[in-house]
């Protein structure tokens, strides 16, 4: 299946420390979605951004939408342990195809040291 | 948000017999359900898309007479594994649509003996 590019595959950081991830594809989505997921667990939306070019902000967490809507990119400032987890980008509404369906990306592993 | 549950939490079975996961909107009416699968160390990978009233649609690649798909009521969906394999071992997730948005369970660990 398909499948978003996601980078870094892995961070080990330090508490405090600011974390970039972002996403690639080569479709255009209708509308980015950042995801969290705990071991064991499903995900959780973080973030959903619906135009391009959007920025949007929840507390330590921002993500772009990119300009060509085959992008996006989330960032946390002043990681904290409890930021640990993957972290998965995900396409909605892909041109061409069914408006529903969610295409998820590689995921990003953080480890956050105290 | 939306709550969606699923169970069991877990599962352990015997490498032929069927297992049937259940995911249930619990505050939410989801004409809409989907089924995901995720290995080990990997992304979700979509199976299916669950209409309730009507067939499921697959992803290409997944057997439909081997994970079947039953979405009875706008509020349960249910997904069996038949004579399941070693190879069947996952994370399966089921997610419910709602106002455009998908709400996840927490998915049911099935480990095939």
């Amino acid at each position: 299946g398909q499948q978003l590019n996601q980078s870094p595959q892995s961070m080990f950081i330090q508490e405090g420390e600011d974390v970039s991830m972002n996403c690639t594809s080569s479709s255009i989505f209708n509308t980015w979605l950042w995801y969290k997921q705990d071991p064991g667990e499903g995900p959780v939306l973080l973030i959903a951004l619906y135009k391009a070019g959007e920025l949007t902000s929840n507390g330590r967490l921002t993500a772009q939408f990119g300009i060509t809507r085959k992008d996006s990119f989330l960032n946390i400032s002043a990681s904290i342990p409890s930021d640990v987890g993957i972290y998965f980008c995900a396409g909605l509404g892909i041109k061409g195809g069914a408006t529903n369906k969610l295409i998820f990306g590689t995921g990003t592993l953080l480890a956050v040291q105290p | 948000g939306a709550v969606v549950s699923q169970h069991p939490s877990r599962v352990i079975c015997k490498s032929g017999t069927s297992v049937k996961i259940e995911c249930r909107s619990l505050d939410f009416q989801a004409t809409t359900m989907f089924w995901y699968r995720q290995f080990p160390k990997q992304s979700l990978m979509l199976m299916a898309t669950s209409n309730e009233g009507s067939k499921a649609t697959y992803e290409q690649g997944v057997e439909k007479d081997k994970f079947l798909i039953n979405h009875a009521s706008l509020t349960l969906s249910t997904l069996t594994v038949t004579s399941a394999h070693p190879e069947d071992s996952s994370f399966y997730i089921c997610s419910g649509l709602a106002s455009y948005e998908q709400y996840f369970g927490p998915g049911t660990r099935l480990t095939v003996t």
